[in-house]
């Protein structure tokens, strides 16, 4: 079965330090891969995505996603966090030759603190 | 210019009615697809449609259905509802559904069914 793992529920970093979001995949074929974020009451904004080449990714808000084929991971990153990067978020898989579907997973609310 | 734009933003319906929202892309998105998101989760694929044609379906039953416009804009209507049908509905645009493309997404329309 297709699937996204967000391994922890809720993230708690102090503002300055770096931040790490964890998302697994299991997808047949060469994925593609999203993160979003979701402020409250909102809808979701999209962050960044792996297509394919260089398994660094660099976003939107100074976030970067790591691409680990291996460990079939895809975590999120920013060196420096904000109190305003405090919102859920959401890492998505779309399966090779499925069209436009995504696949999420269940979110991970990061907080960070002054 | 305008993001993805739904209506209503709220709406409380009782079991067994029947609702319909509506989603209005982004100027130039051709591909338009619908997610609902239960509290607390991430959000189900319901339908994908492209040039008024569907391209994808998820595992939501028959009393949900969708059409797309020739202005691209697009309906989602659920009859029968029952109270496991109270969600924050998603539509997301792209400017043709391709797997490598990003969904953008409307701030959602809130349902209750009571």
């Amino acid at each position: 079965a297709q699937s996204v793992a967000q391994p922890e529920d809720q993230v708690n970093v102090a503002e300055g330090n770096p931040l790490t979001v964890k998302c697994t995949y299991s997808v047949s074929g060469n994925p593609y891969l999203f993160w979003y974020v979701q402020y409250p009451n909102r809808g979701l904004q999209f962050l960044l995505k792996y297509i394919t080449g260089d398994n660094l990714v660099k976003g939107s808000y100074g976030f970067e996603a790591e691409f680990n084929k291996s460990q079939t991971s895809f975590h999120l990153k920013k060196p420096s966090a904000l109190v305003s990067d405090s919102a859920l978020y959401f890492c998505a898989v779309r399966p090779y030759n499925q069209g436009g579907k995504l696949i999420f997973g269940q979110g991970t609310e990061l907080s960070v603190k002054p | 210019d305008a993001g993805v734009t739904q209506s209503p933003t709220h709406l409380i319906k009782t079991r067994g009615q029947h609702v319909t929202l509506r989603c209005s892309p982004i100027s130039g998105h051709k591909s338009v697809s619908w997610y609902q998101q239960v509290l607390g989760q991430g959000p189900q694929f319901i339908f994908q449609y492209y040039e008024k044609e569907e391209r994808g379906r998820g595992n939501f039953p028959d009393r949900f259905s969708a059409r797309q416009f020739p202005n691209y804009s697009s309906e989602l209507n659920v009859n029968a509802l029952l109270l496991g049908d109270s969600a924050l509905y998603l539509c997301a645009s792209s400017l043709t559904g391709g797997e490598r493309q990003p969904q953008h997404f409307g701030d959602g329309t809130r349902l209750s069914i009571l």
